[in-house]
């Protein structure tokens, strides 16, 4: 079974500073696709920022980028001039194996202090 | 354009009674999955559709769940003979047919209250 682990439960950080939500995950598969999700109180589930596993470059999508270290399986997700609105629940997702699907962690409860 | 359709938004059932889910996928999306989020938790996978097939169903109990993606029509959650332990919110979210960076586009969730 597919493992996604985000060891942090909460994380906090003042209003335009920088925070790192950390992500590892499982996977024998070489050639996969890994994103970040963020669920506001609103429960809707948006899509930040994703990954192809074959790409070297880490992405990039303005104040949002990411650190990915396939070696270590590891994809961090770096949060730049932190903004209210950016307070949320984080979820790692990679989508690996045939069957398409894609498994999410435990998530990361972010909040943003004015 | 429309996005995942999912209803109702509220759902509220007694004990014992049947409980159905709908969600109609993105136009041109024809892989469906559901996953259900307890309050305070992370999202659970359930069941990956395709239409008219069952491709993974490894997250669903094995009693009383069940889902289907007709040929015609939304996918269907249907969870028969509920108990509290059911209270959750469900997604479904939907794909295009080839794996890529493309990602899901999810629904508003289902939140289901049995009392």
């Amino acid at each position: 079974a597919q493992t996604v682990t985000q060891s942090q439960p909460e994380m906090s950080v003042q209003e335009a500073e920088t925070v790192t939500l950390s992500c590892t995950y499982d996977t024998s598969e070489s050639d996969y696709y890994l994103f970040w999700y963020k669920q506001p109180p609103s429960r809707q589930m948006i899509l930040v920022i994703r990954q192809e596993a074959y790409k070297q470059q880490n992405a990039t999508e303005n104040r949002f980028s990411v650190n990915f270290q396939k070696a270590a399986k590891s994809f961090s997700l770096k949060i730049s001039d932190s903004q209210l609105g950016d307070a949320a629940m984080y979820f790692c997702a990679p989508r690996v194996g045939n069957n398409n699907d894609m498994r999410f962690g435990a998530g990361t409860r972010l909040t943003v202090k004015p | 354009n429309a996005g995942v359709m999912q209803n109702p938004r509220h759902l509220v059932r007694r004990r014992g009674q049947e409980a159905r889910l709908r969600c109609s996928p993105m136009k041109g999306h024809s892989h469906v999955y559901w996953y259900r989020q307890l309050p305070e938790e992370g999202l659970k996978f359930m069941v990956y559709l395709q239409k008219e097939n069952i491709i993974d169903e490894s997250g669903m109990p094995k009693e009383r769940f069940s889902a289907e993606f007709p040929k015609e029509g939304p996918s269907i959650l249907r969870i028969q003979q509920v108990v509290r332990g059911d209270s959750a919110a469900y997604f479904c979210a939907s794909s295009p047919p080839v794996r890529s960076l493309y990602g899901y586009t999810f629904g508003s969730g289902t939140r289901l209250t049995v009392v």
